[in-house]
Formats: structure tokens, sequence, C-alpha cells
């Protein structure tokens, strides 16, 4: 059980900003919000992560809701590289084993 | 930032054989560190959780005789995927978790294992 839900796919123009949803209704109040993302045949990259506040970092945005049980992660201006399957995890932790959803497949149109 | 690194990166055997992946931590130490496979157009799929100095816990349904892992040290994890079949082809992805703690896991480049 994944504990997060995303959309399966969503798409962008190159250079737009894409923002990209994750739910976690359930989510506890010492769980970070983390967003990890997976270019093809790689490992997954890190891409942010955030408890309560929006976080801000050189590869994104990450807008969490009032309540936490919901956050979006926002890439401020799409580019080919920015293709790959995003997940949004719940993790207390980095020793907590990390339950993969199936994410976001994310196509950047040029 | 630190850097996990898989070796080999790809690795093609015969059916019946072994074949060992490495899993190191290069700037930092590990106590934790997890396995993954992945099937094409899947998510990652833990395998089992591997710490330092003692035996692997494995997720339901992985058999921990045909998957061994091995933690010997802080910086290097192994798995060996032994008599393997073509069934075990995989993309096989190890993460790391540093020992002083955080939130960050750091994961490994992926291993591509195609058993013919």
């Amino acid at each position: 059980d994944a504990k997060t839900t995303q959309p399966n796919s969503m798409e962008s123009n190159e250079e737009e900003p894409v923002h990209l949803p994750c739910n976690h209704s359930t989510i506890s109040g010492t769980d970070y919000i983390h967003w990890y993302r997976q270019l093809p045949s790689q490992g997954p990259e890190y891409v942010i992560h955030g408890l309560t506040s929006n976080v801000n970092n050189r590869m994104a945005s990450l807008a969490i809701a009032e309540d936490r049980k919901s956050s979006t992660l926002i890439l401020h201006r799409a580019t080919l590289r920015d293709a790959a399957v995003y997940y949004c995890i719940r993790l207390k932790t980095s020793y907590d084993k990390v339950i993969f959803g199936p994410g976001t497949s994310l196509s950047v149109i040029p | 930032g630190a850097v996990v690194s898989q070796h080999p990166s790809r690795v093609i055997c015969k059916s019946g054989t072994s074949v060992k992946i490495e899993c190191r931590s290069l700037d930092f130490q590990a106590t934790t560190m997890f396995w993954y496979r992945q099937f094409p157009k899947q998510s990652l799929m833990l395998m089992a959780t591997s710490n330092e100095g003692s035996k692997a816990t494995y997720e339901q349904g992985v058999e921990k005789d045909k998957f061994l892992i091995n933690h010997a040290s802080l910086t290097l994890s192994t798995l060996t995927v032994t008599s393997a079949h073509p069934e075990d082809s995989s993309f096989y992805i190890c993460s790391a978790s540093h020992r002083q703690g955080g939130t960050e896991a750091f994961f490994g480049q992926g291993t591509r294992l195609t058993v013919v």
C-alpha cells in the first residue's frame, strides 16, 4: 500500500509549468512528503521533500496543503529531460521502507 | 551529495547460474540498505531490507534462499540471485539510508539482469 495516489499520466508542453498532484489523505503528523523521479533505465532520483511548509530548490517547488492531505510538485519550466515517472512518497525517516505506487508518467511535448 | 553505486550496471547470465550485484555507498555509511526490483512498465517492488551485521528482512513472497543478501560492512550490500531463470530477468535497484539519519533515501543507478 503506497498510501499516496497520483494520476497515472500527465502531459506538458516544453517550457511550460507542470503541476503534479498527490493525495495522501491518511498522512500522519510525522510523515514527510518526498518526491522522486525515475528516468528510463535509471534508479530513482531525489527531487524534493517537505513536512508542512512549501519548499523550493533548484529542481522544483513543493506546495503542501494546509491540512497536509495533498501536495503538488511544481516544475516551473518543463524541459524534455523532465520526462520521467514521478513518485510521491510518505517517509518518516530514511530507515523506513519505501513503498512505491505507480507514480505519474510525465510526457513533455516539444 | 550522497552517492550510491551499483555494479554491474548490466549483466547477462545463463539460466542456472548465480549472479552477484553490489550496492555501495561511496561517501557515507549506510546502516540500512533496501533492494527493489522493477519489471518493464511497472513500479519498483521492495524485495528486502538489509541491515549491516544482521540478517536481511524479506518482503512477503520473496524467496530468501533464491535472493541472498549480505550487508557485511557499512558501505556495501550484495544481492546474489541464485540459480537464475529467465523470469528473474529484471531491473534491480538498491537504496541506502545515511547512518546519521535524515529523511532522504539515496538510490543506485540500477542493474539490468537478463537471464538467457
